[in-house]
C-alpha cells in the first residue's frame, strides 16, 4: 500500500494524558498536512510542512499541540494534557508540493480517532 | 476569510438516478481551486473532481460533473447513474492556490444511494 498511513487508528485516553499520532505520507510527497474533523463538520486545517519545515499553524493549534516532521518523511502530532474538547478525528494528508504539478490535490489517510474520557 | 457552505446535510436517491449536491462559497479572490471530496464510511477521503476558477468549462470525470457559476459563487456536483458505492459524505472544498493545499471545507452532505 503506497497511500498515506496513520497510526493508531483509534485512541481512547483519559483527560490530562498525552497522546501522539504518527503519519507516513506518500513517499515522494514533499508537503504534509494535519487536519482535525469533529462530528458533523468538515476537516479544519491545523498545520502543514514543506519537507521538514513547519510553514503554517492554525489558531486552532493551541500550545498543547505540537507537530514535527524531523527528516521530512513521517510526521508526529502530539497533544499534551488532553481535554474532552480534543476528541476528534485527526487527518493527515500529503501532496507533491513544490516541484510537482500544482493541482491543489491532497491525498488523505484514514485518520486517527481520538476519544478523551 | 473564505467560507464554504453546504446547505444539504443529507440526501438520498434511488440507484441509477441522478443527484445534485449544492455548494456555495465566499471569497474576494479571483484565482482559486474548488474540489469535491468523497469520504466513504470508515474510509479515507478521496478527490472526486476539481475545478480551476479561471476555466469557464465545467469539469467532468466520468459520471461526475460540476456546474461552476463563478459570479454566483456556486459549485454544485452532479452524479449521474448513481451507484451503491457512491454512498458517502461529500465535502466541497476551496483553495486559494497560494502555493499550498490549505483547503477550506464545507460541513458535508451525507449521500445515501438506495438499492
Amino acid at each position: 500500500d503506497t497511500g498515506v498511513s496513520q497510526d493508531p487508528r483509534h485512541k481512547i485516553t483519559k483527560r490530562g494524558q498525552n497522546v501522539t499520532f504518527r503519519c507516513d505520507p506518500i513517499s515522494e510527497h514533499n508537503r504534509l498536512y494535519w487536519y482535525r474533523q469533529t462530528l458533523g463538520q468538515g476537516p479544519e486545517f491545523l498545520t502543514y510542512f514543506q519537507n521538514e519545515a513547519q510553514l503554517e499553524k492554525s489558531r486552532l493549534l493551541s500550545d498543547r499541540f505540537s507537530a514535527e516532521r524531523p527528516k521530512g518523511s513521517f510526521s508526529t502530532l502530539e497533544i499534551q494534557r488532553t481535554e474532552q474538547g480534543d476528541s476528534a478525528m485527526y487527518l493527515c494528508a500529503s501532496s507533491l508540493g513544490a516541484g510537482g504539478p500544482d493541482t491543489g490535490e491532497l491525498f488523505f489517510g484514514e485518520g486517527s480517532r481520538l476519544t478523551v474520557l | 476569510a473564505q467560507t464554504v457552505t453546504q446547505s444539504q446535510p443529507e440526501m438520498s436517491v434511488q440507484e441509477a438516478e441522478t443527484v445534485t449536491l449544492s455548494c456555495t462559497y465566499d471569497t474576494s479572490e479571483n484565482n482559486y481551486y474548488l474540489f469535491w471530496y468523497k469520504q466513504p464510511p470508515s474510509r479515507q477521503m478521496i478527490l472526486v473532481i476539481r475545478q480551476e476558477a479561471y476555466k469557464q468549462q465545467n469539469a467532468t470525470e466520468n459520471r461526475f460533473s460540476v456546474n461552476f457559476q463563478k459570479a454566483a459563487k456556486s459549485f454544485s456536483l452532479k452524479i449521474s447513474d448513481s451507484q451503491l458505492g457512491d454512498t458517502a459524505m461529500y465535502f466541497c472544498a476551496f483553495n486559494l492556490n497560494f502555493g499550498n493545499e490549505k483547503l477550506t471545507f464545507g460541513t458535508g452532505t451525507r449521500l445515501t444511494i438506495i438499492p
